[in-house]
């Protein structure tokens, strides 16, 4: 079974827009962490933001919000006042809670979406 | 600078060839990693590396070794490559401890052809 689902391959936008990059995930451990890279086309992959299963508030960096929604198990990623730079490929990640004995906390990605932000 | 850097950046080579993708970080991370990406299926992860002396192997480590020469340093090794092994490799790090533990921090990529 898929551990995170990303729904939409690809979304549009016009600039100065919000929009909304839905992940779901799976997952039966109490303590986990959801993630969103960006991946513009040069390749690279980007740290954006960050939500502990145990936080109370919803995680924000910039113009980046993540809409956690515990019981519905999704994360989405909210992108306020769209700029053209921010197409490229954007991915969802979990880390589950500890694994006995080694304390690795594994992360595995989604399949991304990629987002298209036009004049 | 870059806090994490690998190289080379892009490479090209034959089926049968040893290559060795290097990476380097001055994040001061404990962890390591090392990513595969191919078209549609997002990241898989190949091998990772708690410190200097604790490897261990990822979702698919067949066919690739690691070696970590340093806290800074990881280097992956296609000993024989192998034309599915064409894809984007990623080295990333992250931190035992600290207010963003475990968020892992990707280095750009080494793009890497095998024909």
């Amino acid at each position: 079974a898929q551990k995170i689902t990303q729904t939409q391959p690809g979304m549009f936008v016009q600039e100065k827009e919000a929009v909304t990059l839905d992940c779901t995930y799976d997952t039966s451990d109490p303590s986990y962490g959801l993630f969103w890279y960006k991946q513009p086309s040069s390749g690279e992959m980007i740290f954006l933001i960050y939500q502990g299963s145990y936080d109370q508030q919803n995680a924000t960096e910039g113009r980046y919000s993540l809409n956690f929604q515990k019981a519905r198990k999704s994360a989405n990623l909210v992108i306020s006042a769209s700029q053209l730079g921010d197409s490229a490929m954007y991915f969802c990640a979990m880390r589950e809670g500890r694994t006995r004995g080694t304390g690795f906390q594994k992360l595995v990605f989604g399949t991304g979406t990629r987002l298209l932000v036009s004049p | 600078d870059a806090d994490v850097t690998q190289t080379p950046r892009n490479r090209i080579t034959k089926t049968g060839k040893r290559i060795m993708l290097e990476c380097s970080q001055t994040k001061g991370h404990d962890r390591m990693y090392w990513y595969r990406q191919d078209p549609g299926l997002g990241l898989r992860l190949i091998y990772y590396s708690f410190d200097v002396k604790d490897i261990n192997k990822g979702e698919i480590s067949d066919g690739y070794s690691v070696s970590r020469q340093a806290q800074a340093k990881f280097s992956l090794s296609l000993e024989s490559a192998i034309p599915n092994q064409t894809a984007l490799y990623f080295c990333a790090t992250s931190a035992h401890r600290g207010p963003l533990q475990e968020t892992q921090y990707f280095g750009p990529g080494t793009r890497l052809l095998v024909l």
